[in-house]
């Protein structure tokens, strides 16, 4: 499975932006981006995918590297409520790793009011 | 909809006992999963099953067993329990990968267990 690398932690202010970078630097061409998070004492929620072009929704937006091997998850005005450990995951879409979701070890987002 | 459920919520079991983490999902999805979560770290795929009657093995599939007799239900065994079983464990679901690949996949709330 292709793998992603992200920094361990990051930290922002209230209501500024943020932006979470992952490289994914052995995406292969039919993978998917996805991103997920996690609050505390739940379960991960999705928060936005994307394949070539940039995605935005109504959670976060999400920029791809022209090449692929790279990506960013950006929240526009951060909140306290965006407090949470951020997956960028790649979604196979065949072969023996058929549907599944590879969690690395995210990016622990801090918010300071 | 009730989306995905898991019971029990927390639960305690002794070195050897045997139990069932159960999960449903009411929106008739065909791929159902099962993760463990371990302190500090992410996600680690057990066993999933891309619709009924079919399961496959994930990343960490020993000591536990998975059976899909219907669309909506994907209960998780432990045969017999460890201290290394001790963990958080997540249900998902989402809709057949074949129909969309970009499938958002649907996490239930999670059943922690601890193994004495």
């Amino acid at each position: 499975d292709a793998k992603t690398t992200q920094p361990n932690s990051m930290e922002s202010n209230e209501e500024e932006p943020v932006h979470l970078p992952c490289n994914h630097s052995t995406i292969s061409g039919t993978d998917y981006i996805h991103w997920y998070r996690q609050l505390p004492s739940q379960g991960p929620e999705y928060v936005i995918h994307g394949l070539t072009s940039n995605v935005n929704n109504r959670m976060a937006s999400l920029a791809i590297a022209e090449d692929r091997k790279s990506s960013t998850l950006i929240l526009h005005r951060a909140t306290l409520r965006d407090a949470a450990v951020y997956y960028c995951i790649l979604r196979a879409a065949g072969g023996t790793s058929y549907g599944k979701l590879t969690f690395g070890q995210g990016t622990i987002l801090t918010v300071h009011p | 909809n009730a989306g995905v459920t898991q019971t029990p919520k927390f639960q305690v079991l002794k070195t050897g006992q045997s139990m069932t983490l159960q999960c449903a999902q009411d929106m008739n999805h065909e791929y159902m999963s099962w993760y463990r979560q371990d302190p500090g770290m992410g996600l680690r795929l057990i066993h999933y099953s891309v619709g009924a009657g079919i399961t496959d093995q994930g990343e960490v599939p020993n000591g536990y067993n998975v059976s899909r007799s219907t669309t909506e239900d994907f209960p998780l065994r432990l045969l017999s329990a460890a201290p290394s079983q001790t963990s958080v464990y997540f249900c998902a679901s989402s809709r057949a990968v074949r129909l969309a690949l970009a499938n958002e996949q649907f996490f239930g709330p999670g059943t922690r267990l601890t193994v004495l």
